[in-house]
């Protein structure tokens, strides 16, 4: 399986500010995809990031909230805007080579 | 809008039992996985299920998919400590014979295995 990583692997930040978390994967794929992970729960899809063009989210989040970029095939970048306590998650990267979804090592944020 | 369900949420075995963990769904999907997550780590794949009856085995764990009952099992044989975790199933909603990628998670099932 490809080598995903992660940075930061955990942070903790204060309310209002902003933090960037990076993906990178060993191998070029078309599609990379963000999850959010609150505390003691399941795992929601915030946005699939396609090269080449905007990032497409999922109901109940917004492009001004969590911007992404995927400037190239091995790339992407998640950012957690104007924070609040309510953001405190682990955030996942994932990518779907063939069949089989493979997730990043997290991102553990805390917002304080 | 595609829902998932699991159940139990909460499972608590002793070591040698036998148990199963359900994973419904609510639209037609050919595509369904199984993941584990260990306290405080991400999720690492154990069964990728793409067909109608569908069974797969590693181990102490075994699971099938009834895409007509849009149902997934994961059957636990003879449980050992080590397999204490968290288990997702989650589904692909993409059209057959092509993956969209963005997974519908179902709730976890939280297992504990007591010697």
């Amino acid at each position: 399986s490809a080598v995903i990583s992660q940075k930061p692997s955990r942070d903790i930040c204060q309310r209002g500010t902003s933090l960037t978390i990076q993906c990178q994967v060993d191998s070029q794929v078309t599609m990379m995809f963000w999850y959010r992970q609150q505390p003691g729960q399941s795992l929601t899809l915030i946005a699939t990031a396609n090269q080449g063009s905007e990032a497409t989210y999922e109901s109940g989040f917004v492009i001004d909230k969590f911007p992404i970029s995927r400037p190239n095939l091995t790339f992407s970048t998640l950012t957690v805007s104007n924070m609040s306590p309510e953001d405190s998650s682990i955030y996942l990267c994932a990518w779907t080579p063939r069949d089989e979804q493979f997730f990043g090592p997290g991102t553990r944020l805390t917002v304080l | 809008e595609l829902k998932v369900e699991q159940n139990p949420l909460f499972l608590s075995m002793q070591e040698g039992k036998n148990y199963t963990i359900y994973c419904n769904y609510s639209t037609t999907s050919d595509r369904l996985y199984w993941y584990r997550q260990d306290p405080g780590k991400s999720l690492e794949s154990l069964f990728v299920l793409l067909s109608n009856g569908a069974v797969k085995q590693e181990g102490r764990l075994m699971a099938s998919l009834d895409t007509k009952a849009r149902l997934s099992t994961l059957h636990i044989t003879a449980a050992v400590h080590d397999l204490s975790a968290t288990y997702f199933c989650a589904v692909d909603p993409g059209n057959y014979g092509g993956s969209q990628g963005n997974l519908i998670f179902g709730k976890g099932t939280k297992l504990s295995v007591k010697p």
